[in-house]
């Protein structure tokens, strides 16, 4: 069974730096490319970040970058997210997704909230 | 960056009735489209890609169609447990976009 367990989350004041996690089990982490895609409380979802099954391929939102790192460890099953200068309209629930093109499967998410 | 832009925002329909969903994109994103559903407290769940390939586990009663800018996901016969709010994704360009969702209610 595909499962992506992501953890991390918590709050931290504006202009502060947090890094979450994401699990993988249950299928061949290596072969699969990664996301995160955060949701605004009651609002929409908003792609953050992707990153290719070597790390040779990186991209990020532009609401992001410059501010937020993606990063992988194949041999841990793990991906991450460094999230840096944090401001409040960062405040979300980010989740992992697997994706093959597409994401196909999520995680539960963790929620991040950056206030004072 | 491409725009989806989902209607209605809301949809009110009874169980057992058929409902029908839009997505438009701001410019050709030919099949490279999927759905998902959510529901309260849950991850997002794909149910469609390439626009109109069931994904594992989805129910014959959802139906994707569509090509280029348009696009439809149907629900055939709603079963209570399809209350949710859908959302579309291309993913042809980055940033990869959502759509604002749809919400299905009873």
């Amino acid at each position: 069974e595909v499962q992506l367990v992501e953890s991390g989350g918590g709050l931290v004041q504006p202009g502060g730096s947090l890094r979450i996690f994401c699990a993988a089990s249950g299928f061949t982490f290596s072969n699969y490319n990664m996301n995160w895609v955060r949701q605004t409380p009651g609002k929409g979802l908003e792609w953050v970040s992707y990153i290719s099954t070597g790390s040779g391929t990186i991209y990020y939102a532009d609401s992001v970058k410059g501010r937020f790192t993606i990063s992988r460890d194949n041999a841990k099953n793990s991906l991450y997210l460094q999230m840096n200068s944090l401001r409040a309209e960062d405040t979300a629930i980010y989740y992992c997704a697997r994706a093959i093109r597409w994401p196909d499967y999520w995680g539960q998410g963790t929620l991040v909230t950056v206030s004072s | 960056e491409i725009v989806m832009t989902q209607s209605p925002a809301t949809l009110s329909v009874s169980p057992g009735e058929r409902a029908t969903l839009s997505c438009r994109a701001s410019q050709s994103v030919n099949n490279n489209l999927a759905w998902y559903q959510q529901k309260p407290g849950q991850a997002p769940r794909l149910l469609i890609y390439g626009a109109s390939t069931r994904a594992t586990d989805t129910p014959a009663r959802f139906s994707g169609s569509g090509s280029g800018t348009e696009f439809t996901l149907t629900i055939n016969s709603l079963q209570s447990e399809d209350f949710a709010v859908y959302y579309c994704q291309q993913y042809i360009n980055w940033p990869r976009t959502f759509g604002q969702g749809t919400k299905v209610e009873i």
